[in-house]
């Protein structure tokens, strides 16, 4: 079944402990996000990449860090977590970062829900 | 800069009936991508159907439609015969082409369908 996969769906932690959360596509997609959703905020780009090896800035890249060592991995690492990083985390995907037609759509996973205390 | 905008952030439709949400974007780009994604209260985002700015027909797929309106900038989403499923947060979202271009998304109409 073609997906996007996060882990962990569920997440506590406290100030300053470094985390990680897992994202994986066996779509073979390029480009890969990472949003937050927070109420009355919307959906906010945190960071994405191109390709293997290229990430760049989203709207939101403070406090976060991202790597592209494979296409089917994204992992987002929190070094340092702070309590306004609580927010609901969506990894997408899609064929392409580029305009087109079939392939544009993104496809997101079923969400990290972070809480840091 | 581009922007989405839900005018509605909560609708009732009865169950069976058509329903229409509203979305106007702005953007100074000619090429561009249009989105609708739905987040049940479990919370995941579904893709629905999408709309490129050069495409000559509204798109459709299943009970979803769009009703492209390019010279007034809008991109409302039909949903035909509802159903009880369909209630839901749905999302209108807007991407360029230029290198990355995030899925800028609206703030969501919240859509509850009636028995």
């Amino acid at each position: 079944e073609a997906q996007v996969t996060q882990n962990p769906r569920y997440l506590i932690t406290v100030t300053g402990k470094k985390l990680t959360v897992t994202c994986s596509q066996n779509m073979n997609h390029e480009y890969m996000s990472w949003y937050r959703q927070d109420p009355g905020l919307g959906l906010r780009q945190i960071y994405y990449s191109m390709n293997v090896e290229v990430t760049d800035k989203g709207d939101v890249p403070e406090g976060y860090k991202v790597s592209r060592k494979e296409k089917r991995n994204f992992p987002l690492i929190l070094e340092s977590p702070s309590p306004n990083q609580t927010s609901l985390y969506f990894c997408a995907s899609s064929f392409t970062g580029l305009a087109g037609g079939p392939g544009y759509e993104q496809y997101f996973g079923p969400g990290t829900r972070l809480t840091v205390t | 800069a581009q922007k989405i905008t839900q005018t509605q952030p909560g609708m009732f439709v009865q169950e069976k009936e058509a329903v229409t949400l509203d979305c106007t974007y702005d953007t100074s780009d000619p090429s561009y991508g249009l989105f609708w994604y739905k987040q049940p209260s479990s919370g995941e985002m579904i893709f629905l159907i999408y709309q490129g700015s050069y495409d000559q027909q509204n798109a459709t797929e299943g009970r979803y439609s769009l009703n492209f309106q390019k010279a007034r900038k809008s991109a409302n989403l039909v949903i035909s015969a509802s159903q009880l499923g369909d209630s839901a947060m749905y999302f209108c979202a807007m991407r360029e082409p230029a290198g990355n271009t995030p899925l800028v998304f609206g703030k969501g109409t919240r859509l509850s369908v009636i028995a």
